[in-house]
This record gives C-alpha cells, structure tokens and sequence, in this order.
C-alpha cells in the first residue's frame, strides 16, 4: 500500500464545471496535507494547505479533510482550461517536516 | 520576494560521469530540501538540511549521492557515478515553518 494514493486520471471535466480530485493517505499521526499545482515540464506550486477537520476554502480552491477516514480532497469550482494540470497531494506526517507525495492526479478542462 | 533559484536548469551527461546542482533557497528559510522527481511520480524528498545540519537522508543513496549546506544557505548536491535510472528533475524546496516551496527544478538526463 502506497502512503499516499492519488488517481491518476486523467480526470476531464467541462469548462466552469466543479473537478474533484481526492487523495488517501495511510499513516494515522499525519498531521498536515497540502495540494501542488504542477504544469507540464514546472516545478509544484504550492495551491492550499490544510490543517484540521473540515473544509478550507481559498477563491475557487476548496479543501477538505477527514482525519477519521483519512482522505484530503480538493475542489475546483469554475473550472478554466488554465487549470489544467497535475495535481499532487502530499502529506506530513510531523517531526521534521518530511513530505511525503502521491503520483498525482492529471486534470484535463476541456473547453 | 525572491524565490527558490537553482542551476543548471538542465544537464546531459554520460553514464559513471558525475554531476552538481546548486540550490539558493529563500532568503530567511532555515529548511531546505532535496528531491528526485522522477517522470509520472511524485517527488521523493532525498535529503533535508536545517540550516547546515542533515535532519533526514534516509532515501538518499550515499553510495554515489551527497550533499552539502555550508553556512545554512546555498547547498549542492552531487551524483557520483552517474547511473542511467538517476535520469529525472531534481528539485529544491525551502520552508519557513510547514510549507514548502520549489524551485524551477534541474532536469538530469544520463545517457
């Protein structure tokens, strides 16, 4: 079992559609889980950080996390085809700040 | 503000050939980290520096890899020997406290 799984995709969605991309991870004392934007042939950009129970909202980027059943989704509402890009999920599990990331999830807005 | 710089942006060497990057992290980030970004998967933290002390190196092959962080700041990291599967982006992260941000990445490709 990977620490942290992610779909794949691609995961295509029309544009100003809500995209839904969600993540699992598997170690119980992880403590903060961050989502990546990455474009082709870029380096991850940092998009949301969460930290507790809930939902965390930033302009059209929401973030949500259940620790009980140890999943952090995000949602994109209004998709543009500008986000299109992958989509990495990573994990921290304390201590030193070690991250720990999914394979991503590729998303596809189609106009 | 500035953000993380590394270089070369890219490098094409020869099997058992060595390699080095350098990374200039964010002014004021006392974390800096290095990871191999290998295609179609997520980033793999190789080695984390807290100003010039290694925190965590546990993935990083010490055979033919090795890093430094003189004076808390700039680091390097070094491949040597070169083997075909080190081909892949290496990317630099630097973080105040619990996020982290990266740099434009050197993309590696041994022949």
């Amino acid at each position: 079992q990977k620490e942290v799984e992610q779909n794949s995709g691609p995961l295509s969605v029309p544009e100003g559609a809500i995209a839904s991309l969600n993540c699992t991870y598997s170690d119980r004392v992880s403590q903060s889980f961050f989502w990546y934007r990455q474009y082709s042939g870029k380096s991850p950009e940092l998009i949301m950080s969460i930290y507790s129970n809930g939902d965390k909202e930033d302009g059209r980027f929401t973030a949500q996390l259940n620790k009980a059943s140890q999943y952090v989704s995000l949602l994109i509402r209004d998709s543009q085809p500008s986000d299109s890009a992958t989509y990495l999920c990573a994990v921290n599990r304390g201590g030193y700040n070690k991250l720990i990331f999914g394979a991503g999830t590729r998303l596809a807005v189609h106009p | 503000e500035a953000g993380v710089a590394q270089s070369p942006r890219y490098k094409i060497i020869e099997k058992r050939q060595s390699v080095a990057f350098w990374c200039n992290p964010i002014s004021g980030h006392a974390t800096l980290y290095w990871y191999q970004q290998i295609l179609g998967q997520g980033p793999k933290l190789l080695i984390q520096f807290q100003n010039n002390g290694v925190v965590d190196d546990s993935q990083l092959p010490k055979d033919r890899f090795s890093a430094e962080r003189l004076k808390g700041v700039d680091s390097t990291l070094k491949i040597q020997p070169a083997k075909l599967e080190d081909s892949a982006v290496y990317l630099c992260a630097s973080s105040l406290q619990n996020e982290q941000f990266f740099g434009p990445g050197t993309r590696l490709t041994v022949l």
